[in-house]
C-alpha cells in the first residue's frame, strides 16, 4: 500500500526566506508525482507535475525534484512571500486498469510566511 | 472557460439522513473523481466515474455511492450518514487533454451533526 508522508507539518518563515517541503512515499513504482496548494476552505490548485521519468521541474519561484528510488521528492519556494501561505500536498500517481490515475496523497504542510 | 464547479458549498445535516453532491466538470473532461478530505489530512479516493460507469473505487463502504450523466456531470450520495462522515468533499476532473493533470473544484462542505 503505498503511504505518502509530508515533513514538516506545520512551518512558520519569515518574508524573504527560501524552503523546502519534504515529501516520501514508500512505493517507488508510481507514474508521476504532483504538488498541489490548497487555500483554507479551497479546493486544490496544481502547482507542479513532475513525470516519473523526469528528475525536477520548475515555475517560477518554485522546483519541485522527484528521486523515486529514494522514494523523495522537494518543493523549493525561493524568496517566500505571505502570499505563499498555504497548505501543500504532495500526491503520489500510480497508474491501474483502464489506464486509470489513482491520487495518494499526504496530510500536506501547512506554511505561514510572516511579512 | 468555467472549471470544476460543485454544489451546494456548505450545508448541515443530521446524523442518518442522506446527502446528494453534485459536480460538473471542466469542460471537455469526460472523466469524474470524487475525494474526501477530513480537517488535517489530504484527500482520499472515493471512487471515478467514466462513460457514466463507477472504474475504480476506493476504500468506502456501500453508503457511498454515485452517479454520471451523459453530460459528464456526476452525483456523489451518501446514506445513513455518520458523524464521521463531516469533511470537505472534492471533485475532480480530467480528460484526453489535460494529459496527467487533474482539476479540482472548491469542494462540499458537509458538517454531520
Amino acid at each position: 500500500k503505498q503511504e505518502v508522508t509530508q515533513i514538516p507539518a506545520a512551518l512558520s518563515v519569515p518574508e524573504g526566506e527560501n524552503l523546502v517541503l519534504n515529501c516520501s512515499f514508500t512505493d517507488s513504482a508510481i507514474y508521476n508525482l504532483q504538488w498541489f496548494r490548497q487555500d483554507p476552505g479551497k479546493g486544490l490548485t496544481s502547482l507542479l507535475l513532475i513525470q516519473s521519468s523526469q528528475r525536477e521541474q520548475t515555475s517560477g519561484r518554485l522546483n519541485a525534484s522527484l528521486d523515486k528510488s529514494s522514494g523523495r521528492s522537494t518543493l523549493y519556494i525561493a524568496a517566500s512571500q505571505p502570499g505563499d501561505s498555504a497548505t501543500y500536498l504532495c500526491a503520489v500517481i500510480r497508474t491501474t486498469v483502464y489506464n486509470f490515475n489513482k491520487f495518494y496523497f499526504g496530510s500536506g504542510t501547512k506554511l505561514n510566511v510572516k511579512p | 472557460d468555467a472549471g470544476v464547479t460543485q454544489s451546494p458549498t456548505h450545508l448541515i445535516k443530521t446524523r442518518g439522513q442522506q446527502v446528494t453532491l453534485r459536480c460538473s466538470p471542466k469542460s471537455g473532461h469526460d472523466t469524474v473523481s470524487w475525494y474526501q478530505q477530513a480537517l488535517g489530512q489530504g484527500p482520499q479516493f472515493i471512487f471515478q466515474y467514466y462513460e457514466e460507469e463507477e472504474r475504480q473505487r476506493g476504500n468506502f463502504p456501500d453508503r457511498f455511492s454515485g452517479h454520471q450523466f451523459p453530460n459528464y456531470s456526476s452525483e456523489l450520495n451518501v446514506n445513513a450518514l455518520l458523524l464521521g462522515d463531516s469533511a470537505l468533499y472534492l471533485c475532480a476532473s480530467s480528460g484526453t487533454d489535460s494529459g496527467n493533470t487533474i482539476y479540482f473544484g472548491e469542494g462540499s462542505w458537509l458538517t454531520v451533526v
